[in-house]
C-alpha cells in the first residue's frame, strides 16, 4: 500500500516569503500525484495535479510543484506567500493504476503567513 | 456549475445510535467516495461507490456503511456511535472512466459529527 509523508506539520512565515513544502510518497508504480488546500471554515479545494508529462506542474494563484521521479518527492512551491495563503495543505497520491483513484494523504501542513 | 453537496452541516448524536449522511456529487460524477477527517489522524478513505455498488472500503469496521442511489447520490450510516467517531466526513465525487485514467476528485464542505 502507497504512503505519503508530509515532513512539515507546522510552518510560519511572512508575507512574501518563499514558501516549499515537501511530500514524499511510497509507492513502486507509477502514480498521480496531488495538492489540495483547505482554507479556514472551508472545503477541500485542489491545488494542481500531477498525472503525466512535464514533472513541473502549475496550479491555481501561483503555486507550483516538482515530481521528481528519483526522490519520490512532488514538493510545493510559491515565490512569494500572502497572508491569504494561510491554510492547511495536503498532498495526495494515487497509484496510476487504481481502480478508482482512492486518494492516500499525507498529514497536512499548516501553513501560517503573517501579515 | 453545482460542487459536490453534502447534509447536514452539523449532527450531534448520543453514543450507540445511529448517524446519517448525505452527499450529491457534481452532475455527470458517478463516483463518490466518503472520507473521515478526525483530529490528529488526518484523511482516511472510508468508501468508494460508483455507478450504484460499493467499490472498495478502507479500514473501518462493518459499523460503518452507506449506499448509493440511481440518481448516484450517498448515504453514509454509521451504527453504534462511539465517541471517537466524532469527526469532519467528507464527500467527494469524480467521473470515473477506468483504473488507467487520470480522474480528479473533488471535495464537498463535510459534514461534522459529534458524539457526545
Amino acid at each position: 500500500a502507497q504512503s505519503v509523508s508530509q515532513h512539515n506539520h507546522h510552518v510560519i512565515l511572512s508575507e512574501a516569503a518563499s514558501l516549499e513544502l515537501g511530500c514524499n510518497y511510497s509507492y513502486g508504480g507509477t502514480v498521480n500525484l496531488f495538492w489540495y488546500v483547505q482554507y479556514p471554515g472551508q472545503h477541500l479545494q485542489l491545488l494542481l495535479k500531477y498525472f503525466s508529462g512535464d514533472p513541473l506542474v502549475k496550479g491555481i494563484k501561483g503555486f507550483e510543484a516538482e515530481f521528481i521521479k528519483s526522490k519520490f518527492s512532488f514538493n510545493l512551491r510559491k515565490p512569494s506567500v500572502q497572508w491569504s495563503d494561510t491554510a492547511e495543505y495536503f498532498c495526495a497520491v494515487t497509484p496510476s493504476r487504481n481502480a478508482g483513484n482512492m486518494l492516500t494523504f499525507g498529514g497536512g501542513t499548516r501553513l501560517m503567513v503573517k501579515p | 456549475e453545482a460542487g459536490v453537496t453534502q447534509s447536514p452541516t452539523h449532527l450531534i448524536k448520543t453514543r450507540g445510535q445511529q448517524a446519517t449522511l448525505r452527499c450529491s456529487p457534481i452532475s455527470g460524477h458517478t463516483s463518490v467516495y466518503w472520507y473521515q477527517q478526525a483530529l490528529g489522524l488526518g484523511l482516511q478513505f472510508l468508501l468508494w461507490y460508483d455507478e450504484g455498488e460499493e467499490r472498495n472500503r478502507g479500514n473501518f469496521p462493518p459499523r460503518f456503511s452507506g449506499r448509493q442511489f440511481p440518481n448516484y447520490s450517498s448515504e453514509l450510516n454509521v451504527n453504534a456511535l462511539e465517541l471517537e467517531d466524532s469527526a469532519l466526513y467528507l464527500c467527494a465525487s469524480s467521473l470515473y472512466q477506468g483504473a488507467y485514467s487520470g480522474n480528479t476528485i473533488y471535495f464537498g464542505e463535510g459534514s461534522w459529527l459529534t458524539v457526545v
